[in-house]
Parts: structure tokens; C-alpha cells; sequence
């Protein structure tokens, strides 16, 4: 099956610094990928849609200056959280969508903490 | 706007015995898709099993079936023989009709498969 991949699984930062979370297609091309955030023992909540070679549309109350997405390639979407603080501290699973219409394969998740 | 329940916070199951997780969906699109997804303590998300709007038979796949009942909007998880390896989150999600192809998560339910 289709495998995707999330760089780094887990990521400690401070307060105020910036940090990148890549989430790669191994095996297929991903026009579209999905960022979701999922606090503790919550739901997913879809962050943003990242469509290559075009902008981010964001969900509703998402900061798009906070969370920077960057889709170059087919294969590669990246999430940049600015200027972190701990309330960002969260589980971050990015989504690509292949083939077929319902087809979405999720990544292993990026564990941030922000101290 | 699209909404997913899932009623039951946490469910338990004997091993080798048959488990119903709930869930009910609203949406207003005549075409739509509804999934389920395992998240074992690890993170990631895992596909089970899909259900068209136009499906007219119930899904299947292999341990996994879904009780697709439109007129009550309900898609209910039936896993037959469970085993302890599914003690995990389950989570209903429910697919955007338009080209984005976005997933509304429900809360989700934790099942624990015991001896």
C-alpha cells in the first residue's frame, strides 16, 4: 500500500523558536495533502488542505501566518510552526490523498512540544 | 455543514467476541463517504474499511463490516472476533462531496479488548 512518512516523529523546541515537520509521499505522487492536529485524547482537526505549486487553503480559527505550509513537490508538504508557545504543543498528522477519490493515507504523526 | 457522532467515549469487549461502535452522521450532500480508522496508542491512523452513499451493499473487509443504515444516517463498526491487538481508538470520519476530498473526524471511541 501506499506509505507515508513524517520527519521528525518527535520534536521538543522552546518557547519562541520555529520548527518544520515534513510529510513525504514514498511510493505515489500527492497533488493534495492534509494537515490535521490532534490534541490529547481529542479528534482530528483538519488544519489546512496543501495543493502543490498552489497556496494552502486553511480551515476556519488556523492561523496562516503560524502555520506556514509549503507543498513543492508531488511529494513533499511542509508544516512550519512560527514562534511557538506551548499551547501549540500538540500531535501534528499530515494526509495524502492518491488515486482513487476516497484513498487518503496518513502519516505516523509528529509529537511537538513546545517548553 | 457536516457533522460525525460517535456516542460512546469507550467501549469493552471480550476477546473473541463481536464489538458495535456507533456512529451517526449529518450531512445535507446526497453524495458523500463515510470511513473508519484505527488509532492504536502508537498514533498513527489506520484504514479499515469504506462506504459509499450509493453503496448498495454494506462494506466488508475481512473482520471488519459496516452496518450502513442511510436513512437513520448511521454507519456502525461491527468487528467480529476481536482480538486483543484492537484495543485501540476508532475513529468515523466522513468525506467532503467537493474536490478537496477533506474528512470530518467524529471523537471517537476507545476499545479495549480484554481476556
Amino acid at each position: 500500500g501506499a506509505v507515508v512518512s513524517q520527519h521528525p516523529s518527535r520534536v521538543i523546541c522552546k518557547s519562541g523558536t520555529s520548527v518544520k515537520i515534513e510529510c513525504r509521499s514514498l511510493d505515489f505522487q500527492a497533488t493534495t495533502m492534509f494537515w490535521y492536529r490532534q490534541f490529547p485524547k481529542q479528534s482530528l482537526m483538519l488544519m489546512a488542505t496543501s495543493n502543490e505549486g498552489s497556496k494552502a487553503t486553511y480551515e476556519q480559527g488556523v492561523e496562516k501566518d503560524k502555520f506556514l505550509i509549503n507543498h513543492a513537490s508531488l511529494t513533499l508538504s511542509t508544516l512550519t510552526v512560527t514562534s511557538a508557545h506551548p499551547e501549540d504543543s500538540s500531535f501534528y498528522i499530515c494526509s495524502a490523498k492518491a488515486g482513487s477519490p476516497y484513498e487518503q493515507y496518513f502519516g505516523p504523526g509528529t509529537r511537538l512540544t513546545v517548553t | 455543514a457536516q457533522k460525525i457522532t460517535q456516542t460512546q467515549p469507550g467501549m469493552f469487549v471480550q476477546e473473541k467476541e463481536a464489538v458495535t461502535l456507533d456512529c451517526t452522521y449529518d450531512t445535507s450532500d446526497p453524495s458523500y463517504g463515510l470511513f473508519w480508522y484505527k488509532q492504536p496508542s502508537s498514533g498513527e491512523m489506520i484504514f479499515l474499511i469504506y462506504q459509499g452513499s450509493y453503496d448498495q451493499q454494506n462494506a466488508t473487509e475481512g473482520r471488519y463490516s459496516l452496518n450502513f443504515q442511510k436513512a437513520r444516517k448511521s454507519a456502525n463498526l461491527v468487528i467480529s472476533a476481536s482480538q486483543l491487538g484492537d484495543s485501540a481508538m476508532y475513529f468515523c470520519a466522513m468525506r467532503d462531496t467537493g474536490t478537496a476530498s477533506k474528512l470530518t473526524f467524529g471523537t471517537g471511541t476507545r476499545l479495549q479488548v480484554t481476556l
